[in-house]
């Protein structure tokens, strides 16, 4: 079964400043899918971003970004210029290749952005 | 617009009795899921469905069932069964081709039991 750890439950960041948020996860299979997603204080879940295993070249969205480090099963999400609406608590997600789309989530970092 | 519609947003039980959660996309999506959220944690899946007619159990399922009669619709029943229900409840819905696809979801349901 794969398991993914969020080692930081919670986090603040001042406003503009840069915040990295850490996620690895524990597999013993080649292709799969990565995600974080964003709860803000709505709970409405949204996606932030989604990374292909099998692509070296880390994905970007706007402000944020990831370092997908596939052999230390790090899969790290940074947000740049943080926002107030920025705050939220973020999960991090796996999901195998030909699985059924199905999702396994970390426990979530609770971000705050200070003003 | 498309979307994913759960209701309602609050539901409060009586112990011993069984509610169902609505669940509704007009996404033309195949699959539906369910999760359970508790306070501070990660989203844990209790039933999925990837096409009409057929779901299967995820890793929380005592104590809940589903039906998938159409595509559209995904209710969950917490039954008397589970011990401990109180929670926040997430319905979300993607598309199966392939892998690696978004799964969307709905605003949730907050369930008490009272």
């Amino acid at each position: 079964a794969q398991t993914v750890t969020q080692s930081q439950p919670e986090m603040s960041v001042q406003e503009a400043e840069t915040v990295t948020l850490s996620c690895t996860y524990d597999t013993s299979e080649n292709n799969y899918y990565l995600f974080w997603y964003k709860q803000p204080p709505s709970r409405q879940m949204i996606l932030v971003i989604r990374q292909e295993a099998y692509k070296q070249q880390n994905a970007t969205e706007n402000r944020f970004s990831v370092n997908f480090q596939k052999a230390a099963k790090s899969f790290s999400l940074k947000i740049s210029d943080s926002q107030l609406g920025d705050t939220a608590m973020y999960f991090c997600a796996f999901m195998m290749d030909n699985a059924g789309n199905m999702l396994t989530f970390g426990g979530g970092t609770r971000l705050m952005v200070k003003p | 617009d498309g979307g994913i519609t759960q209701s309602p947003k609050y539901l409060f039980r009586k112990e011993g009795q069984n509610v169902t959660l609505s669940c509704e996309q007009n996404l033309n999506h195949d699959a539906m899921y369910w999760y359970r959220q508790d306070p501070g944690q990660g989203l844990r899946l209790i039933y999925y469905s990837q096409i009409v007619n057929d779901f299967q159990k995820g890793d929380i399922a005592e104590g809940y069932s589903v039906s998938r009669e159409k595509k559209e619709s995904f209710p969950l029943t917490v039954t008397s069964a589970q011990k401990n229900p109180t929670a926040f409840y997430l319905c979300a819905s993607s598309i199966v081709l392939a892998g690696g696809n978004e799964q969307f979801f709905g605003p949730g349901t907050r369930l008490t039991v009272l």
